[in-house]
C-alpha cells in the first residue's frame, strides 16, 4: 500500500502562472482533504472532497483556487495566477470514511514557491 | 479558525526524559487526535482518543483527555533523539457544514542526545 501520494514534491512557479497539485489517496479511501501550511504555522483546512463531489470548500479562497476529485484519477488542487502569498506547503490527506473514528493519512506535501 | 492550541510552543529536553505537551480546545468534540511532523515531511497520525475516553496508551505515548476542561495532554516517556519533531493536536469540528480536523499551531520538541 503506497500511502497517500502527492506530486510534485517541489513546484516553482512565476507570478501569474498556474500551479497544479496532485494527490492520490490511499487505496480504499474515498475522502480527501487539502490543507495549507505556512512556515512555523499549523495546517489550515482548505477543501474536503469525495469522489466527484466537493463536500466543503469553506477554507478555500473564493478566487483563483479550485479543487476536484474525479471518478478516475487523482484529486487536483489548482491555483491560477499564483502570487507570492501562495508560497506554502500543501498537504493532502485521506481517510476511509469520515473522521469520526479514523485518523487521516497524510501525503508528504507539495512545496510551492512563487518567484 | 484554530480549534486546538498546544502548550508549550517549544520544549527542549535530554534523551531519556519525559516530554509532556498540552492542548486546549474550544468547542465540543467527538474525538481528539495527535500528529507528529518531522521537518519537511507530512504529518503522521499518532493516536486518537474519543470524547468518552479519559486515557489511552500506545507504546511510549500516553494521551489524556479532560472534556470538562476541554484539554488533552500527550506524554512521551523515555524520549529519544528520534522523537525530535513538531507535534500537533487536532479536533474534529463541525464547521461549514462538514466534519473535518482542525489543527493547532503545533509544538516543537527537541530531544538532545
Amino acid at each position: 500500500n503506497a500511502g497517500v501520494m502527492q506530486n510534485p514534491r517541489h513546484l516553482v512557479r512565476r507570478r501569474g502562472q498556474e500551479a497544479r497539485l496532485r494527490c492520490s489517496p490511499m487505496k480504499g479511501h474515498s475522502h480527501v482533504y487539502w490543507y495549507r501550511q505556512l512556515p512555523e504555522e499549523g495546517l489550515k483546512f482548505m477543501v474536503y472532497l469525495q469522489k466527484e463531489n466537493i463536500i466543503d470548500e469553506s477554507g478555500m479562497p473564493k478566487e483563483r483556487f479550485s479543487a476536484e476529485f474525479p471518478k478516475e484519477g487523482p484529486s487536483i488542487l489548482r491555483i491560477q495566477q499564483v502570487v507570492r502569498g501562495d508560497s506554502a506547503a500543501y498537504f493532502c490527506a485521506s481517510s476511509p470514511r469520515g473522521i469520526l473514528n479514523y485518523g487521516y493519512t497524510f501525503g508528504s506535501g507539495t512545496r510551492l514557491t512563487v518567484v | 479558525s484554530q480549534q486546538g492550541e498546544e502548550d508549550p510552543q517549544a520544549l527542549s529536553i535530554q534523551e531519556g526524559e519525559n516530554a509532556t505537551m498540552n492542548c486546549s480546545y474550544k468547542t465540543s468534540i467527538n474525538n481528539l487526535q495527535w500528529y507528529r511532523q518531522n521537518s519537511g515531511r507530512g504529518l503522521v497520525h499518532l493516536i486518537l482518543i474519543r470524547s468518552n475516553e479519559r486515557e489511552k496508551h500506545s507504546g511510549r505515548l500516553r494521551v489524556t483527555l479532560d472534556t470538562s476542561k476541554k484539554s488533552s495532554s500527550l506524554l512521551i516517556t523515555a524520549s529519544r533523539a528520534a522523537d525530535t519533531a513538531s507535534y500537533f493536536c487536532a479536533t474534529d469540528a463541525l464547521q461549514g457544514g462538514s466534519e473535518k480536523l482542525v489543527f493547532g499551531k503545533g509544538m516543537k520538541l527537541t530531544v538532545n542526545p
